[in-house]
């Protein structure tokens, strides 16, 4: 069964790095989103991403997030310089219009 | 931004019970999804709902789209362990992103 997978599962960083998240979404899939949860709260959205373009983001997503499809199988979510409160899991989905599917997620520790 | 109120926060059954859960917005949705996590994990689909009204089962799981469009019930029947863990409901306008309720933590006592 075909399946979201994101690389890598954990990353641990200094305050002020940049980190990249990496995400393979499901093949035939145009629609992928990132989102995070801190930990012990709910799932938030992030950005949405469609045709090359974002479609939506949230007031989460400021100038210090971007994302990318760079190739025709990659998303990515890159956070220029981290902050403290950038730890979280994020966790990318994609979907076919009417069911997003999520990925195990990425665990980012900014110390 | 729409909210979600997921109740209860919080269940603690014995193993066979029923679990009942459910969540209530405040505008409406045009899909109703039902998310199990398990710690460290990302969300994986248990039901998706797509009409008003709609009643869907999945073995022992059973959800229900509200004829109202801004509610959704999951329940679980005769509860095993491996139902342990956190069930996320989630509401989404057609193709855009997904709201996340605020969770309702199962355990199960021995």
């Amino acid at each position: 069964e075909p399946e979201v997978t994101q690389t890598p599962s954990h990353q641990v960083t200094q305050m002020g790095q940049e980190v990249i998240l990496r995400c393979v979404p499901i093949s035939n899939h145009l629609y992928f989103y990132w989102y995070r949860q801190i930990l012990g709260q709910k799932v938030e959205f992030l950005v949405s991403f469609y045709n090359n373009e974002i479609s939506e983001k949230s007031e989460i997503f400021d100038d210090q997030f971007s994302v990318e499809r760079p190739d025709g199988s990659n998303f990515t979510l890159k956070i220029r310089s981290t902050k403290l409160e950038d730890s979280a899991m994020y966790f990318c989905a994609s979907s076919d219009l009417e069911t997003q599917y999520f990925g195990p997620g990425t665990r980012l520790l900014v110390l | 931004g729409q909210q979600l109120n997921q109740s209860p926060q919080s269940m603690f059954i014995q193993e066979g019970e029923d679990v009942s859960m459910n969540c209530t917005s405040s505008s409406i949705f045009n899909t109703w999804l039902w998310y199990k996590q398990d710690p460290g994990e990302g969300p994986v689909l248990l039901i998706a709902l797509y009409k008003a009204g709609e009643l869907t089962s999945n073995g022992r799981l059973t959800a229900q789209f509200g004829i109202t469009r801004k509610d959704s019930f999951l329940n679980i029947s005769a509860s095993i362990p491996s139902d342990v863990g956190i069930y996320f409901c989630a509401g989404q306008l057609w193709g855009e992103k997904l709201t996340f309720g605020t969770g309702t933590r199962l355990t199960i006592i021995p």
